[in-house]
């Protein structure tokens, strides 16, 4: 079946835009967790949705992240006069059951690269 | 605070030379831990899922164990196709109600012809 999708792959915004990017999970997954990769690290967590509910927002670099699943699928992480901190891939993954159930698998897509000029 | 070490950052193999990539942790309770190969430009692909020191899990010419301090990662007889980067990854308790992975910084393997 179709695995987690992003869009756009890569984005290249001017200091002090705001910008958009969007996560399609896979169908009928619970969880999604967003994650910000820097270059030549890991991923850090950034935010978590159980459905809907946006229960864990502790790693999100300051207000002007903002992410959103109104309908418990489709999720957007919004950047708001995005900064050249804010360069990094951006990683959305998702998981079949609440993530305070059991230890399950989490699928990720390809990711958004954004560069900040 | 949660915490997790890979070593070495890279490493350059020929093919069939056998080695072991290290994952050490420090959690305030293991729930589990995970092993991801990164190729660039994609996402983390999920490679292995362990529970509890002493579990092993095998697949293809990657093998991986658990302690209750560190994982292993081993590679017997690698092909160039295996050249990418390994991420290693805890879930903790104490992560609560999410399931959040806390990652180390990755190993990247080249392995040569």
């Amino acid at each position: 079946g179709a695995g987690v999708s992003q869009s756009p792959r890569y984005k290249v915004a001017k200091r002090g835009q705001d910008v958009a990017l969007r996560c399609d999970p896979i169908s009928g997954h619970v969880s999604l967790f967003w994650y910000q990769q820097a270059l030549g690290q890991g991923p850090e967590f950034l935010t978590y949705f159980q459905n809907e509910a946006q229960l864990d927002k502790s790693g999100l670099p300051s207000d002007r992240f903002f992410a959103e699943r109104p309908e418990g699928s489709v999720s957007t992480l919004k950047i708001q006069r995005t900064q050249q901190e804010d360069s990094a891939v951006y990683l959305c993954a998702s998981s079949l059951l609440a993530g305070g159930l059991r230890t399950d698998t989490q699928y990720f897509g390809p990711g958004t690269r954004l560069t900040v000029l | 605070e949660d915490q997790v070490t890979q070593s070495p950052e890279a490493l350059r193999l020929q093919e069939g030379e056998s080695s072991s990539l290290n994952c050490s942790y420090t959690v305030s309770g293991l729930r589990g831990l995970f092993w991801y190969r990164q190729d660039p430009g994609k996402g983390p692909e999920f490679l292995f899922t362990l529970y509890s020191a002493g579990e092993e899990k095998e697949k293809e010419r990657l093998k991986a164990t658990l302690t209750k301090k560190e994982s292993f990662l081993h590679i017997t007889a690698p092909k160039p196709e295996d050249s990418a980067t390994y991420l290693c990854a805890v879930q903790a308790h104490g992560s609560g109600n999410t399931g959040k992975l806390i990652f180390g910084q990755g190993t990247t393997l080249q392995v040569k012809p």
